[in-house]
């Protein structure tokens, strides 16, 4: 079964300063999408960033990309120059290409420092 | 555009009681998905409609966990009896179509349940 770890509970950054989330996952599938989502105090859990497994090339939104490395079936974000408004938590989240569900992780809770 | 809307956005009930959810997708969007979040841990899905049909509910808890979505577009998700470990959030999130393509989720606000 496709599982999905976040091995950090929570993260900490300094305003301005670049941190990385990690995220593995476990699939036997060749494609498939993978997910950043965002859920900030108030609850509405958003997309931050998206990577379809069979595009070489990292995504990236603004300040949010992504290092995905298919072999070693990693997905981490890296946010760059964090603002106070990125404190949330993030989840990584993983869909097959021919199924609909969502496999989540734990999710990270990522603290600002001003 | 509108969001998906999500109501109540909290609830306290006494264990054994019933409550339940509403739930508004984004206009056009075909497919619906109740997921519960207990704190610190990610969302797990009960139920997913494609239009008024159930997909999958393999999830959900059917002794005491029912969802209806009449005329594939609003959606009520109810509990009876409620237990403790219901206590959680739930959340509403309605994408365009589940079919190959990554599309992509839209969550409400969530309802946040405590059970006591």
């Amino acid at each position: 079964a496709q599982t999905v770890t976040q091995s950090q509970p929570e993260m900490s950054v300094q305003e301005a300063e670049t941190v990385t989330l990690s995220c593995t996952y476990d699939t036997s599938e060749s494609d498939y999408y993978l997910f950043w989502y965002k859920q900030p105090p108030s609850r509405q859990m958003i997309l931050v960033i998206r990577q379809e497994a069979y595009k070489q090339q990292n995504a990236t939104e603004n300040r949010f990309s992504v290092n995905f490395q298919k072999a070693a079936k990693s997905f981490s974000l890296k946010i760059s120059d964090s603002q106070l408004g990125d404190a949330a938590m993030y989840f990584c989240a993983y869909r097959e290409g021919s199924n609909y569900q969502l496999i989540w992780g734990a999710g990270t809770k990522l603290i600002i420092k001003p | 555009e509108a969001g998906v809307a999500q109501s109540p956005r909290y609830k306290i009930i006494e264990k054994r009681q019933s409550v339940a959810f509403w739930c508004n997708p984004i206009s056009g969007h075909a497919t619906l998905y109740w997921y519960q979040q207990i704190l610190g841990q990610g969302p797990k899905l009960l139920i997913q409609f494609q239009n008024n049909g159930v997909v999958d509910d393999s999830q959900l808890p059917k002794d005491r966990f029912s969802a209806e979505r009449l005329k594939g577009v609003d959606s009520t998700l109810k509990i009876q009896p409620a237990k403790l470990e219901d206590s959680a959030v739930y959340l509403c999130a309605s994408s365009l179509s589940a079919v190959r393509g990554g599309n992509e989720q839209f969550f409400g606000p969530g309802t946040r349940l405590t059970v006591l």
